[in-house]
């Protein structure tokens, strides 16, 4: 089982729908859980780390469930602009900064 | 906010010879800086894990005496390929980490990339 594994798409939806992406991870003793953005031949970009309670960024929305290992990202409303690959990303433990990488799930909104 | 930059943002090469990539962190003090790679439509895999002032943690599968990394300062980085050869066209990247008591302490930053091409 591949560490972190994430549907690679592409999704393609229209201007102003609603997109969901999971993730799962297979390292039950990871602690940080973040979502990142990349543009094509860009480098990763932080959009938003993940957190037990769930977190709200404006029209993006993270979930974490530890008991399945899970992580999701919901985008309302999109834009043109959110076209691009999401990464989830996934901290092993406690004092440790290496980061371990989805392949990422193509997005691209159609106008 | 942190900003990493990496030189040169693109590099073509004859196989055999040598790249040096750079990474610094431009307004932060970076303990500890990874360098990435990633090929077309893969994920980024980290290469190896540097802290400043001490040898690189290279990951299992990368040649250490093929990418040398020194990372001599709380600001640079650097990686260098050596005798490159067309398998070892890729997306370099690098990322640092703010000292611990700085903004945020789980945050990597990554500089820009660099596209190296080997003909």
């Amino acid at each position: 089982r591949k560490e972190v594994e994430q549907d690679p798409g592409p999704f393609n939806v229209p201007e102003g729908a609603t997109v969901a992406f999971n993730c799962t991870y297979s390292n039950s003793a990871s602690q940080s859980f973040f979502w990142y953005r990349q543009d094509c031949r860009k480098e990763p970009k932080l959009l938003m780390s993940v957190y037990s309670s769930g977190n709200e960024d404006g029209r993006f929305t993270a979930q974490l469930n530890r008991a399945s290992q899970y992580i999701s990202l919901l985008i309302r409303d999109s834009k043109l602009s959110d076209s691009a690959t999401y990464l989830c990303v996934v901290l092993p433990g406690a004092g440790s900064y290496q980061l371990t990488f989805g392949k990422g799930t193509k997005l691209s909104v159609i106008p | 906010g942190a900003v990493v930059s990496q030189h040169p943002s693109r590099v073509i090469c004859k196989s055999g010879t040598s790249v040096k990539i750079e990474c610094r962190s431009l307004d932060f003090q970076a303990t500890t800086m990874f360098w990435y790679r990633q090929f077309p439509k893969q994920s980024l895999m980290l290469m190896a894990t540097s802290n400043e002032g001490s040898k690189a943690t290279y990951e299992q599968g990368v040649e250490k005496d093929k990418f040398l990394i020194n990372h001599a300062s709380l600001t640079l980085s650097t990686l260098t390929v050596t005798s490159a050869h067309p398998e070892d066209s890729s997306f370099y990247i690098c990322s640092a980490s703010i000292l611990a008591g700085g903004p945020s302490t789980d945050t990597q930053y990554f500089g820009p990339g660099t596209r190296l091409t080997v003909l």
